[in-house]
């Protein structure tokens, strides 16, 4: 069963670019048997999908933030990253890394989520 | 605004049978599976229900998903205590080159 972890700062101020981390474990992120996902929460609100990337590298964004978004691969560290630039209050939100079986498919494995607040 | 649409609340009893709704349009619903996430307070989301009405393993089968047209439904039947969640739809969007969209969450309390 895939595990996944996120890390990063829980901290970033307007204008500057949001890294987060998720670190994998029972799975590889260089096989073709998933696509690894970002996927955030304001607080209180409900989920926004952010992207996915495969292992081919072959990425997909959401239209609303494809101008701010980087997602990439790290096989030797088994990881995939969330690049946001330009942040705002509006990027405040737990976020989420997930993985999916299929292109279209469904989200079946969470991380736990990180918070990450936007102020300076 | 999300893109697909819940009722921002339900409720219902222990034991009764309780119905959430999620609307979305050609694009979405209408053209792709739609899957369902429970979210209980303070965790993740899990996958409740996917291509449809399919349950994945360890899901009770108290929890069962449908879908006509453009529409989806979960349905809890023997509600119980620790129905308490939120719930949220999905589905993948055909257009700008395919993205997934959530419905706005549905609160459930179990009175």
């Amino acid at each position: 069963q895939v595990q996944l972890q996120e890390s990063g700062p829980g901290l970033v101020k307007p204008s500057e670019t949001l890294s987060l981390t998720c670190t994998v474990s029972g799975g590889s992120v260089s096989s073709g048997s998933y696509y690894w996902s970002w996927i955030r929460q304001p607080p209180g609100k409900g989920l926004e999908w952010i992207g996915y990337i495969y292992y081919s590298g072959s990425t997909n964004y959401n239209p609303s933030l494809k101008s701010r978004v980087t997602i990439s691969v790290d096989t030797s560290k088994n990881q995939f990253s969330l690049k946001l630039s330009s942040v705002t209050a509006a990027d405040t939100a737990v976020y989420y890394c997930a993985t999916q079986l299929e292109r279209r498919g469904g989200f079946d494995y969470w991380g736990q989520g990180t918070l990450v607040t936007v102020s300076s | 605004q999300s893109v697909l649409t819940q009722p921002p609340s339900a409720s219902g009893t222990p034991g009764q049978r309780v119905t959430i709704s999620c609307s979305g349009s050609s694009s979405n619903i209408g053209s792709n599976y739609v899957y369902w996430y429970q979210q209980l307070p303070g965790t993740a989301p899990k996958l409740l229900i996917y291509r449809n009405n399919q349950r994945p393993s360890g899901v009770p089968d108290r929890f069962s998903g449908s879908k006509s047209g453009t529409s989806a439904s979960l349905a809890i039947s023997g509600l119980r205590s620790e129905d308490e969640a939120d719930y949220y739809c999905a589905a993948w969007d055909d257009s700008l080159s395919g993205h997934a969209v959530f419905g706005g969450g549905t609160q459930l309390t179990v009175l």
